[in-house]
């Protein structure tokens, strides 16, 4: 069974630029989750998708971070303008029912904004 | 409010011994769930296992075990004759029963060391 798929894996780019980051979750994943992870923390929650709608984007900071999960699969979270502290791993994350809280995660895409 | 401490920042083992992670966990709900994760330097969060609050009875796989103790409210992880395949970030998780949001801990650094 194919696992979450996560790209691009790196990227680099200045302050104020934009950046996208692609998922695509498990076959069958109803709930998608995208987390963000700062160096020497844990993954914090940014939002969680059911389906193709939005369950949770409270801590999503929504003047420069947006999400969409168009058709209830993949899912791309964008950045713009980006901020130094905007540096960090971004994780998604799919689950089949968010009742068990098994979450399934990919290998994140590293963002460093210079 | 929901917190998870894992107070250990980074542990040192030599191969063969056994090490355990501690986790506390700070909530107000009476029904929660309690998770353990492994990240190897790949970057991708494995599940471990999840514990409810209800089953307090200790679990062990293989060459893992963990102790759930609401009386403390720990909930911590030991490996036995560690390995160095062992050498990840291991997160605790908590949620509380009327969300589907995972709040991990900071995240404890084992390195193991033939």
């Amino acid at each position: 069974e194919a696992g979450v798929a996560q790209s691009p894996r790196y990227k680099i780019i200045e302050k104020r630029q934009s950046v996208a980051f692609w998922c695509n979750p498990i076959s069958g994943h109803a709930t998608l989750y995208w987390y963000q992870q700062i160096l020497g923390q844990g993954p914090k929650l940014l939002i969680q998708f059911q389906n193709n709608g939005v369950v949770d984007d409270s801590q999503l900071p929504k003047d420069r971070f947006s999400a969409e999960r168009l058709k209830g699969v993949d899912s791309t979270l964008k950045i713009q303008p980006a901020k130094l502290e905007d540096s960090a791993v971004y994780l998604c994350a799919s689950s089949l029912s968010p009742v068990t809280g098994e979450l399934f995660f990919g290998e994140g895409s590293r963002l460093t904004v210079l | 409010a929901q917190k998870v401490t894992q107070a250990q920042t980074e542990i040192s083992v030599v191969e063969k011994e056994d090490v355990t992670l501690d986790c506390v966990y700070e909530t107000r709900d009476t029904t929660y769930y309690l998770f353990w994760y492994k990240q190897p330097p790949s970057g991708e969060l494995v599940f471990l296992i999840r514990r409810n609050s209800f089953d307090e009875q200790n679990e062990i796989s293989g060459r893992y075990s963990w102790n759930f103790q609401k009386s403390t409210s720990s909930f911590n992880f030991t490996i036995t004759a560690s390995q160095v395949v062992d050498s990840a970030v291991y997160f605790c998780a908590l949620r509380g029963g009327n969300t589907d949001k995972l709040i991990f801990g900071t995240g404890t650094r084992l390195q193991v060391f033939p």
